[in-house]
């Protein structure tokens, strides 16, 4: 049974401190998101990559937020300096696609907790 | 962009009845609509989707229905049970092709036994 995996599932820092959360995308994969979700904002999308490259980041804040797949087993996405209003789960989700195809489905991972004291 | 509402936020009903939850969604040209169950501590969950070519899908005791003049879209789950709670999201595709989802804000069900 593939899945989306995701590390760590929980994770407490205090402000200031880097944080690099990772996703494993389902093999054959090539579209990875990246989203966050909190009580007032609900499910926002934070950045997507296709075969590696990314094609939006437009709901990142750009001044402490990165995304990067390394390779394409791997994605990462890192908050330095950290904030307290950082605080939310962060969910990685893959899927199948081409530009002008029919979409494909989106499967999330189970998230990481983000705790930022 | 495209824009989806979803309503209502909230929804109890007996175990064994019937739960709609509804979307509305602002751009024609969307094709894909999925929806998704997120159980406490979980990540979001497909459970069912429909394409713009179709107008009803059913799985099971779950059926999404898609009216695309009115640009809304229904999920329905009959014969209601305990582990139907949860929290329902509907998405729709941003741009034809783009692979991005706007989701709807969510709808929390309980199944009262």
């Amino acid at each position: 049974d593939a899945r989306v995996t995701q590390t760590p599932r929980h994770k407490v820092t205090e402000m200031g401190q880097e944080v690099t959360m990772r996703c494993q995308p389902i093999l054959g994969h090539n579209t990875v998101f990246w989203y966050r979700q909190t009580m007032m904002q609900g499910l926002e999308l934070l950045a997507y990559f296709r075969n590696r490259a990314p094609l939006d980041d437009s709901g990142m804040p750009k001044d402490r937020f990165s995304a990067e797949m390394p390779d394409a087993t791997l994605a990462t996405l890192k908050i330095q300096p950290s904030e307290p209003r950082d605080s939310a789960v962060y969910f990685c989700a893959s899927g199948w696609g081409l530009v002008a195809v029919l979409q494909e489905t989106q499967y999330f991972g189970p998230g990481t907790r983000l705790l930022v004291l | 962009g495209e824009n989806v509402e979803q309503h209502p936020s909230t929804l109890s009903v007996q175990e064994g009845d019937s739960a709609v939850i509804k979307c509305t969604y602002s751009d024609s040209a969307s094709n894909y609509f999925p929806w998704y169950k997120q159980e406490l501590g979980k990540g979001p969950q497909l459970i069912i989707d429909i394409r713009s070519n179709v107008g009803e899908k059913k799985d099971q005791r779950i059926a999404v229905t898609l009216n695309k003049t009115a640009k809304h879209f229904s999920l329905h789950i009959t014969e209601t049970q305990p582990e139907d709670s949860a929290v329902y999201f509907c998405a729709a595709e941003d741009w034809p092709g783009t692979y991005k989802y706007i989701f709807g804000t969510g709808t929390r069900l309980k199944v009262l036994a």
